[in-house]
């Protein structure tokens, strides 16, 4: 079992580029989820999957789109990016629901 | 947003030492769960508290579930150079899908 996988691991883009970060999880999981980590603070959630077929916003959701590609596939889009975007961005799956959360190992981006 | 309030934000161990942790709210929560983040990686659940008193214990670790619902405290007993990292709890409230997560404590071993 990979668990939750994420590519690419490192991106850079200029303002105004576009681009999609993918995760997939291995573990049959009906739930995902999708975070952005900045220095010295905890994670912010940006978009959910309560379950295939449904998408909801997070607490910061400005500037990001989501799609559930199917039950193991969950991707996070930046339309146009922007130096705010700059972060680390985890995804995350669990069986149902915000409870025993697993993480992937993340997207490091830099918007220059 | 809402945040947990974590604490310390970060604290100097010796090998061997125990530690404690914890995070309160001014709000009632259901589930407790603490997690455990190496530089460069994905956290990794450590441990899962779902009923008020509860006390769950995962190796050196233990966690305490607030019998107010308010708090969660997390002891790393003799504690060991790959105790270092930042540790994370995150709590989840009946009205709220999404867990809240504290900013986290930082963990460094003292030369």
């Amino acid at each position: 079992n990979a668990g939750v996988t994420q590519t690419p691991k490192f991106q850079v883009l200029k303002t105004g580029q576009s681009m999609t970060l993918q995760c997939a999880q291995d573990m049959n999981h009906n739930s995902m989820y999708w975070y952005r980590q900045d220095p010295g603070m905890g994670l912010r959630l940006i978009y959910y999957s309560a379950s295939e077929g449904t998408t909801d916003k997070g607490e910061v959701p400005n500037g990001y789109n989501v799609s559930r590609l199917n039950k193991r596939e969950f991707s996070l889009r930046l339309e146009s990016a922007a130096p705010s975007q700059t972060s680390v961005y985890f995804c995350a799956s669990s069986v149902q629901g915000p409870y025993e959360q697993y993480f992937g190992p993340g997207t490091r981006l830099t918007v220059t | 947003g809402q945040q947990l309030n974590q604490s310390p934000q970060s604290m100097f161990i010796q090998e061997g030492e125990d530690v404690s942790m914890n995070c309160t709210s001014s709000s009632i929560f259901n589930t407790w769960l603490w997690y455990k983040q190496d530089p460069g990686e994905g956290p990794v659940l450590l441990i899962a508290l779902y009923k008020a008193g509860e006390l769950t214990s995962n190796g050196r670790l233990t966690a305490q579930f607030g019998i107010t619902r308010k708090d969660s405290f997390l002891n790393i007993s003799a504690s060991i150079p790959s105790d270092v990292g930042i540790y994370f709890c995150a709590g989840q409230q009946a009205s709220n899908y999404q867990l809240i997560w504290g900013a986290g404590t930082k963990l460094i071993i003292k030369p």
